[in-house]
């Protein structure tokens, strides 16, 4: 089975363009969650998608947005970039629409630098 | 709201030593308790987790951690680091019954010492 594959592995932008961070989830997984970890910081749950809608949300902005697709693959979207948004965006998929007792697997991240 | 706490962001050991990763958690319920390891430029993989049964739960890489609520701790433990342990660790909650997503603590960098 493949795991979790997320694209851009790195990238650079500067402070106010926009970012689309892609995820591809476990095969036979329908949930996907994404989350922030800054510099030496514990990962923070951004929100999850199931079943192509967003099914919780953590405490980020509105300029902080999502998709799932048909297929469960799923974006993330960030507007108007803040140099604290340089961070590493971890994507995680599930089963059954539940983020927490349900084992996550994990992608190895897009490193975003706001410059 | 639920929280974890993991005392000390760096610990070093020497190979064949016993490792020990302290995590303290929040809550008003005894809750669902995940440790994560990352690797460098890799994404988390679960080491092991808490949810309701047994008190001491063994995981990968002969890893184990033992869930005590009176002291509201779930700290990892291994009884002989390998250099290959050097990573850094999480520790991370949610509620029971696994419907919240994951709060993590802010981690703890092993070091494996030859």
């Amino acid at each position: 089975e493949t795991g979790v594959t997320q694209s851009p592995t790195h990238l650079i932008k500067t402070r106010g363009q926009q970012v689309t961070l892609r995820c591809s989830s476990q095969s036979g997984h329908n949930t996907v969650s994404w989350y922030q970890q800054a510099l030496g910081q514990g990962p923070q749950f951004i929100f999850q998608y199931y079943r192509e809608e967003e099914n919780g949300r953590g405490n980020f902005p509105p300029r902080f947005s999502g998709l799932q697709f048909p297929n469960y693959s799923s974006e993330l979207n960030v507007n108007a970039l803040e140099l604290d948004d340089s961070a590493l965006y971890l994507c995680a998929s599930s089963l059954g629409g539940q983020g927490g007792a349900n084992v996550l697997t994990f992608g190895a991240g897009s490193r975003l630098t706001v410059l | 709201a639920q929280s974890v706490t993991q005392l000390g962001s760096h610990v070093s050991v020497s190979e064949g030593a016993l490792v020990l990763l302290r995590c303290n958690y929040s809550s008003s319920v005894p809750p669902y308790l995940f440790w994560y390891v990352q690797y460098p430029n890799q994404g988390l993989q679960l080491l092991l987790k808490y949810t309701s049964a047994a008190t001491l739960v063994k995981g990968i890489n002969g890893f184990e951690a033992e869930f005590k609520k009176s002291e509201t701790s779930f700290h990892l433990t291994k009884p002989s680091a390998h250099m290959s342990d050097a990573a850094e660790y999480f520790c991370a909650v949610s509620d029971p019954g696994g419907n919240t997503p994951l709060v993590f603590g802010k981690g703890t960098r092993l070091s494996v010492i030859a």
